[in-house]
């Protein structure tokens, strides 16, 4: 129940277009829920993120859409450029206590130019 | 502003040997601390936290051990490592109040045990 299931593993973009990830949980209790972006040889850094009061976020080229009946949300990237090109990570917590985040197991996503 | 330091950045280090990484976090007090385990092509596992001195909480049973002897201070050590003690170690960090909900992480420590 603790689980973030995320796909997919990998994914090739063209300069321009959209890149969509997607993620599915598991524990309703979950409220709060962010995605990373890591470059190779660095730490993730928070990217966007939502709670689960609004169905979407968009921040620049960055969109999330959140689907709570389904338990399920996505990271739309739009005119995807070679610069967004590094793995990206969704996750998900509860808000109070510890903020203990239980991450999906990440996509490697390559803009080609 | 807030700042989050991890050493050593890459560690070669022979199967039975201890370890001992270190991560400190300044501009900031009384953090939520934590240790996350990248191995090569998966997400990131929780491996302890800590909401304060002396205080640590184990997610998963394993062969390390960590400890917080001061505020800002979170030390990741094991008494003898194992083959499957490879990986990307991160720390972070969790303000609370207006920064709720956000892990800060280090820019990680590379262990590979050989």
């Amino acid at each position: 129940q603790q689980q973030v299931k995320q796909s997919p593993q990998s994914l090739i973009v063209q300069k321009g277009g959209i890149s969509i990830i997607n993620c599915a949980y598991e524990n309703t209790a979950f409220d709060y829920f962010p995605w990373y972006q890591q470059f190779p040889g660095k730490g993730p850094a928070l990217l966007i993120a939502i709670r689960p009061d609004v169905s979407e976020k968009k921040e620049g080229r960055f969109t999330i859409s959140f689907n709570k009946s389904a338990k399920q949300f996505s990271l739309h990237i739009m005119d995807s450029q070679p610069g967004d090109s590094a793995t990206y990570f969704c996750a998900a917590s509860r808000r109070e206590g510890a903020q203990k985040l239980v991450f999906g197991q990440g996509t490697r996503l390559t803009i080609n130019p | 502003s807030q700042t989050i330091h991890q050493w050593p950045a890459t560690l070669v280090q022979p199967v039975g040997s201890p370890l001992s990484l270190e991560c400190t976090v300044e501009g900031t007090s009384n953090p939520n601390l934590y240790w996350y385990r990248q191995a090569a092509g998966r997400g990131l596992q929780l491996l302890f936290y800590s909401v304060g001195i002396g205080q640590i909480s184990s997610e998963v049973p394993q062969n390390l051990s960590a400890s917080r002897p001061q505020d800002r201070q979170f030390i990741l050590s094991s008494k003898k490592l194992l083959l499957s003690d490879s990986g990307f170690y991160l720390c972070a960090w969790h303000g609370g109040g207006s920064l709720a909900g956000e892990l800060f992480f280090g820019e990680g420590s590379r262990l590979t045990v050989l």
